[in-house]
């Protein structure tokens, strides 16, 4: 079956324009997570939803990074005002639901501030 | 929260050798640590993955063990090849309140296996 999908695959914006990123998780998958991974770095959670409820959103770096989800599918994650410290890969992952141990990561997309 | 540490950073091998990850976790609440390959440009892929109730556990060249008092675990792998040149995290799994199910990963380790 399909995997975990992201959208745009590479995206290069300026500084102080607002992006937004897709996640489309494993079909029936009901927990959903967004990373971050910094140039040469490891993975930093950003954010995670279990349906459509947020209950951890304890490692979005700023005010100006949100996410949602709706229908408890789809996820976007919405960065304002962006910086150049936010060029990074996002990542986003699925898991069957919060209790599942596996988590399926996504793509990634590349996002360049310039 | 929990905080993974692992080491080396970098670590060269030549083909056939045989390499070694460590990580360190802090949360004894912690009850699962999977092992992640990510190659150049690629995603995250599990490899091979513990739970707290084992202490080892192996896959073909790939190994994995855990020491629950010590909180640590180590990723083996034997007759190492090229194609196993790679990143590789592991991470730890969050055991409890908000932070189940979120997984706590180490910086990584670059893994180069020389011809």
């Amino acid at each position: 079956g399909a995997g975990v999908s992201q959208s745009p695959s590479n995206k290069v914006t300026e500084k102080g324009k607002d992006v937004e990123l897709r996640c489309d998780p494993i079909s029936g998958h009901t927990a959903l997570y967004w990373y971050r991974q910094s140039l040469g770095q490891g993975l930093e959670f950003l954010i995670y939803f279990q349906g459509n409820s947020a209950p951890d959103k304890s490692g979005l770096p700023s005010d100006r990074f949100s996410a949602e989800r709706t229908g408890g599918s789809v996820s976007t994650l919405t960065i304002q005002r962006t910086q150049q410290e936010d060029s990074a890969v996002y990542l986003c992952a699925s898991s069957l639901d919060q209790g599942a141990e596996t988590q399926y990561f996504g793509p990634g997309t590349r996002l360049l501030v310039l | 929260g929990e905080n993974v540490e692992q080491h080396p950073s970098t670590l060269s091998v030549q083909e056939g050798d045989s390499a070694v990850i460590k990580c360190t976790y802090s949360d004894s609440a912690s009850n699962y640590f999977p092992w992640y390959k990510q190659e150049l440009g690629k995603r995250p892929q599990l490899i091979i993955d513990i739970r707290s109730n084992v202490g080892e556990k192996k896959d073909q060249r790939i190994a994995v063990t855990l020491n629950k008092t010590a909180k640590h675990f180590s990723l083996h792998i034997t007759e190492t090849q090229p194609e196993d040149s790679a990143v590789y995290f592991c991470a730890a799994r969050g055991g409890r309140g908000s932070t189940l199910g979120r997984l706590y990963f180490g910086r990584g380790t670059q893994l180069t296996v020389w011809p």
